[in-house]
Protein backbone atom coordinates (compact mmCIF):
# COMPACT_ATOMS: atom_id res chain seq x y z
CA UNK A 1 0.00 0.00 0.00
CA UNK A 2 1.31 3.76 -1.09
CA UNK A 3 2.35 6.05 2.26
CA UNK A 4 -0.29 8.66 0.69
CA UNK A 5 -3.12 7.68 -1.88
CA UNK A 6 -4.98 10.34 -3.40
CA UNK A 7 -7.93 10.13 -6.42
CA UNK A 8 -5.98 11.83 -9.06
CA UNK A 9 -9.51 13.12 -11.07
CA UNK A 10 -10.06 15.21 -12.47
CA UNK A 11 -13.01 16.19 -10.45
CA UNK A 12 -15.02 19.01 -13.28
CA UNK A 13 -17.34 20.99 -11.23
CA UNK A 14 -19.23 23.84 -11.74
CA UNK A 15 -18.94 27.37 -9.96
CA UNK A 16 -20.96 26.97 -6.78
CA UNK A 17 -20.58 23.54 -6.29
CA UNK A 18 -19.50 21.75 -3.30
CA UNK A 19 -16.75 19.14 -3.78
CA UNK A 20 -15.10 16.93 -1.67
CA UNK A 21 -11.53 15.25 -1.80
CA UNK A 22 -10.60 12.27 0.50
CA UNK A 23 -6.98 11.16 0.87
CA UNK A 24 -6.11 7.56 2.92
CA UNK A 25 -2.30 7.14 4.71
CA UNK A 26 -0.85 3.96 5.99
CA UNK A 27 1.21 5.10 8.87
CA UNK A 28 -0.96 4.68 11.62
CA UNK A 29 1.75 6.73 13.69
CA UNK A 30 1.27 9.54 11.77
CA UNK A 31 0.71 12.91 13.58
CA UNK A 32 0.83 15.79 11.59
CA UNK A 33 -1.51 16.57 8.34
CA UNK A 34 -1.28 19.13 5.92
CA UNK A 35 -3.26 19.94 2.55
CA UNK A 36 -1.29 22.10 -0.12
CA UNK A 37 -2.26 23.70 -3.18
CA UNK A 38 -0.36 23.84 -6.39
CA UNK A 39 -1.27 25.79 -9.53
CA UNK A 40 -0.25 24.88 -13.24
CA UNK A 41 3.75 25.18 -13.26
CA UNK A 42 3.77 26.67 -9.94
CA UNK A 43 5.41 25.66 -6.28
CA UNK A 44 3.00 23.80 -3.87
CA UNK A 45 1.43 26.87 -1.02
CA UNK A 46 0.22 25.33 1.91
CA UNK A 47 -3.89 25.55 1.75
CA UNK A 48 -4.08 24.60 5.66
CA UNK A 49 -3.18 22.07 8.44
CA UNK A 50 -5.67 19.26 9.29
CA UNK A 51 -6.29 19.05 13.10
CA UNK A 52 -7.82 16.13 15.22
CA UNK A 53 -11.07 18.19 15.68
CA UNK A 54 -11.12 19.49 12.31
CA UNK A 55 -11.05 22.85 11.03
CA UNK A 56 -12.10 25.41 9.00
CA UNK A 57 -10.85 28.47 7.16
CA UNK A 58 -13.65 30.59 4.97
CA UNK A 59 -14.58 27.78 2.50
CA UNK A 60 -12.77 25.36 3.37
CA UNK A 61 -12.83 22.41 5.88
CA UNK A 62 -10.57 19.84 6.67
CA UNK A 63 -11.24 16.78 8.08
CA UNK A 64 -9.03 14.08 10.55
CA UNK A 65 -10.19 10.27 9.90
CA UNK A 66 -7.85 8.24 12.49
CA UNK A 67 -9.77 5.19 12.67
CA UNK A 68 -10.06 4.62 9.08
CA UNK A 69 -6.46 6.85 8.79
CA UNK A 70 -7.99 9.22 5.86
CA UNK A 71 -8.13 12.96 5.62
CA UNK A 72 -10.55 15.01 3.98
CA UNK A 73 -10.84 18.64 1.95
CA UNK A 74 -14.02 20.09 1.37
CA UNK A 75 -14.61 23.64 -0.62
CA UNK A 76 -18.36 24.99 -0.71
CA UNK A 77 -19.17 27.24 -3.39
CA UNK A 78 -16.53 27.08 -5.44
CA UNK A 79 -14.66 29.62 -7.35
CA UNK A 80 -13.27 29.68 -11.15
CA UNK A 81 -9.37 30.86 -8.94
CA UNK A 82 -10.00 27.10 -6.50
CA UNK A 83 -9.00 25.29 -10.15
CA UNK A 84 -5.94 23.71 -9.00
CA UNK A 85 -3.88 20.63 -8.48
CA UNK A 86 -4.43 19.48 -4.21
CA UNK A 87 -2.06 17.42 -2.77
CA UNK A 88 -2.30 15.95 0.83
CA UNK A 89 0.54 15.62 2.96
CA UNK A 90 1.67 13.23 6.27
CA UNK A 91 4.47 12.95 8.28
CA UNK A 92 5.47 9.37 8.06
CA UNK A 93 6.62 9.26 11.48
CA UNK A 94 9.85 10.78 13.76
CA UNK A 95 11.98 12.60 12.49
CA UNK A 96 11.80 11.87 8.07
CA UNK A 97 10.37 14.56 6.03
CA UNK A 98 7.03 14.82 4.82
CA UNK A 99 5.43 12.55 2.31
CA UNK A 100 3.14 13.80 -0.23
CA UNK A 101 0.12 12.28 -2.24
CA UNK A 102 0.39 12.97 -6.17
CA UNK A 103 -2.21 15.02 -5.78
CA UNK A 104 -6.18 15.59 -7.38
CA UNK A 105 -6.54 18.07 -9.91
CA UNK A 106 -9.69 20.04 -9.69
CA UNK A 107 -11.16 22.07 -12.52
CA UNK A 108 -14.21 24.61 -11.34
CA UNK A 109 -15.92 25.76 -14.55
CA UNK A 110 -18.02 28.53 -15.47
CA UNK B 1 10.56 39.76 4.20
CA UNK B 2 11.45 35.97 4.99
CA UNK B 3 12.12 34.17 1.53
CA UNK B 4 13.26 30.96 -0.25
CA UNK B 5 14.55 31.42 -3.15
CA UNK B 6 16.00 29.50 -6.41
CA UNK B 7 18.57 29.75 -9.22
CA UNK B 8 18.33 29.39 -12.05
CA UNK B 9 14.46 29.76 -12.59
CA UNK B 10 15.31 27.65 -16.27
CA UNK B 11 18.45 25.84 -17.33
CA UNK B 12 19.39 23.88 -20.15
CA UNK B 13 22.22 21.79 -20.16
CA UNK B 14 23.86 18.87 -22.07
CA UNK B 15 24.40 15.22 -21.02
CA UNK B 16 27.35 14.79 -18.99
CA UNK B 17 28.17 18.33 -17.70
CA UNK B 18 27.88 18.91 -13.77
CA UNK B 19 24.79 21.12 -13.11
CA UNK B 20 24.42 23.25 -9.82
CA UNK B 21 21.26 24.45 -8.77
CA UNK B 22 21.35 27.08 -5.62
CA UNK B 23 18.20 26.98 -2.97
CA UNK B 24 18.92 30.29 -0.24
CA UNK B 25 15.99 31.02 2.55
CA UNK B 26 15.89 33.41 4.79
CA UNK B 27 13.79 32.44 7.28
CA UNK B 28 16.63 30.83 9.71
CA UNK B 29 14.75 27.54 8.84
CA UNK B 30 16.84 24.09 10.44
CA UNK B 31 15.17 22.00 7.65
CA UNK B 32 15.90 22.08 4.10
CA UNK B 33 14.72 19.87 1.45
CA UNK B 34 15.10 19.08 -2.73
CA UNK B 35 12.36 17.39 -4.17
CA UNK B 36 11.89 16.37 -8.07
CA UNK B 37 8.92 17.05 -9.90
CA UNK B 38 8.02 14.65 -12.55
CA UNK B 39 4.36 14.32 -14.43
CA UNK B 40 2.73 11.23 -12.97
CA UNK B 41 5.16 10.98 -9.87
CA UNK B 42 4.17 13.83 -7.89
CA UNK B 43 7.08 15.37 -6.19
CA UNK B 44 9.71 12.94 -5.07
CA UNK B 45 12.29 13.65 -2.43
CA UNK B 46 15.62 13.94 -3.40
CA UNK B 47 17.77 15.12 -0.11
CA UNK B 48 17.61 16.95 2.98
CA UNK B 49 19.04 18.50 5.60
CA UNK B 50 18.10 19.26 9.22
CA UNK B 51 21.09 21.70 9.69
CA UNK B 52 24.40 22.57 8.95
CA UNK B 53 26.91 19.56 7.98
CA UNK B 54 23.97 17.28 7.96
CA UNK B 55 22.54 15.66 5.12
CA UNK B 56 20.75 12.91 4.26
CA UNK B 57 19.43 10.56 0.85
CA UNK B 58 15.76 10.67 -0.01
CA UNK B 59 13.83 8.30 -2.51
CA UNK B 60 15.40 9.41 -5.78
CA UNK B 61 18.63 10.23 -4.32
CA UNK B 62 20.93 8.99 -7.16
CA UNK B 63 22.81 11.07 -9.15
CA UNK B 64 22.56 14.04 -7.04
CA UNK B 65 24.57 15.66 -4.31
CA UNK B 66 23.80 18.32 -1.51
CA UNK B 67 26.54 20.04 0.91
CA UNK B 68 25.33 22.15 3.84
CA UNK B 69 27.94 24.70 4.75
CA UNK B 70 25.24 27.57 6.65
CA UNK B 71 21.76 27.83 7.66
CA UNK B 72 20.46 29.81 4.26
CA UNK B 73 21.62 27.11 1.32
CA UNK B 74 21.22 24.21 -0.16
CA UNK B 75 22.91 23.77 -3.50
CA UNK B 76 21.68 20.57 -5.44
CA UNK B 77 24.40 19.42 -7.72
CA UNK B 78 23.98 16.95 -10.64
CA UNK B 79 27.31 15.46 -11.03
CA UNK B 80 26.98 14.19 -14.38
CA UNK B 81 23.65 15.25 -15.83
CA UNK B 82 21.26 12.58 -17.75
CA UNK B 83 18.53 13.22 -19.80
CA UNK B 84 16.58 11.14 -17.39
CA UNK B 85 16.84 14.29 -14.70
CA UNK B 86 15.03 16.76 -17.04
CA UNK B 87 12.16 17.28 -14.02
CA UNK B 88 11.07 20.81 -12.43
CA UNK B 89 12.86 21.08 -9.16
CA UNK B 90 11.46 22.49 -5.50
CA UNK B 91 13.63 23.10 -2.99
CA UNK B 92 11.56 23.64 0.52
CA UNK B 93 12.62 24.94 4.11
CA UNK B 94 10.82 24.00 7.40
CA UNK B 95 11.09 24.92 10.93
CA UNK B 96 10.21 22.51 13.85
CA UNK B 97 6.43 21.53 13.23
CA UNK B 98 6.99 20.04 9.59
CA UNK B 99 5.27 22.71 7.61
CA UNK B 100 7.19 23.15 4.83
CA UNK B 101 7.45 26.60 2.19
CA UNK B 102 8.63 25.58 -1.38
CA UNK B 103 10.71 28.08 -3.42
CA UNK B 104 9.51 28.79 -7.15
CA UNK B 105 11.10 26.11 -8.67
CA UNK B 106 13.82 25.24 -11.35
CA UNK B 107 13.01 23.97 -14.67
CA UNK B 108 15.67 21.65 -15.75
CA UNK B 109 16.56 20.42 -19.46
CA UNK B 110 19.17 17.95 -20.12
CA UNK B 111 19.49 17.28 -23.80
Amino acid sequence: RKEVEQDPGPFNVPEGATVAFNCTYSNSASQSFFWYRQDCRKEPKLLMSVYSSGNEDGRFTAQLNRASQYISLLIRDSKLSDSATYLCVVDSSGNTPLVFGKGTRLSVIA
Amino acid sequence: DAEITQSPRHKITETGRQVTLACHQTWNHNNMFWYRQDLGHGLRLIHYSYGVQDTNKGEVSDGYSVSRSNTEDLPLTLESAASSQTSVYFCASSSTGNRQFFGPGTRLTVL
